[in-house]
């Protein structure tokens, strides 16, 4: 199966610094990719749509100048987490629709962010 | 608006037994049905769809699910459990009609926990 990746796999920050997550598409070309947080035991929470080569769609309520997002190439789509608060540590998952199967969305391992 | 019911928090099943998952969506018109599992610190596993065709889908690791458009549902069935399908399940749901950047909106969640 297609296969995303993400990096770091866990980041510990200091309260006001950024912390940058990426998301790569190791086996396929993703022009769209999604941003989610998990709380614990909780579902998924999209925040943001990814479009390669254009701005971000962010859902009501994520605050795009916190959440930066870049998607510069076909593969890679990054998060910055900017001035990050202890509010701000959570589980953080990118996926991505293989452009030939555009029905299914293949999920990164995910992003444990703890900001203290 | 689209949602998706998961309404078990946790299902208990011994080994052996048969195992369900229940699901339940609300969508106008016909939707794609996705079944992803979640194992802890780790990203969603695609297990299997619905896009069209036969009303029962086969997926990975032996689970199958019935789509039942009259009772608008999409349950998740395996006829023997194993341990190892301890994990957390998320029912998910996308508008056919949208485009291949459509996001897809996930269930609660439902904790299935296998007892040896």
């Amino acid at each position: 199966g297609a296969v995303v990746s993400q990096h770091p796999s866990r980041v510990i920050c200091k309260s006001g610094t950024s912390v940058k997550i990426e998301c790569r598409s190791l086996d396929f070309q993703a022009t769209t990719m999604f941003w989610y947080r998990q709380f614990p035991k909780q579902s998924l929470m999209l925040m943001a749509t990814s479009n390669e080569g254009s701005k971000a769609t962010y859902e009501q309520g994520v605050e795009k100048d916190k959440f930066l997002i870049n998607h510069a190439s076909l593969t890679l789509s990054t998060l910055t987490v900017t001035s990050a608060h202890p509010e701000d540590s959570s589980f953080y998952i990118c996926s991505a629709y293989r452009d030939t199967i555009k029905e299914t969305q293949y999920f990164g391992p995910g992003t444990r962010l703890l900001v203290l | 608006a689209q949602s998706v019911a998961q309404p078990e928090d946790q299902v208990n099943v011994a080994e052996g037994n048969p195992l369900t998952v229940k699901c339940t969506y609300s969508v106008s018109g016909n939707p794609y049905l996705f079944w992803y599992v979640q194992y802890p610190n780790r990203g969603l596993q695609f297990l299997l769809k619905y896009i069209t065709g036969d009303n029962l889908v086969k997926g990975s690791y032996g689970f199958e699910a019935e789509f039942n458009k009259s009772q608008t549902s999409f349950h998740l069935k395996k006829p023997s459990a194993l341990v190892s399908d301890s994990a957390l399940y998320f029912c998910a749901v996308r508008d056919r009609g949208g485009s291949s950047a459509s996001k897809i909106i996930f269930g609660s969640g439902t904790r299935l926990s296998i007892r040896p």
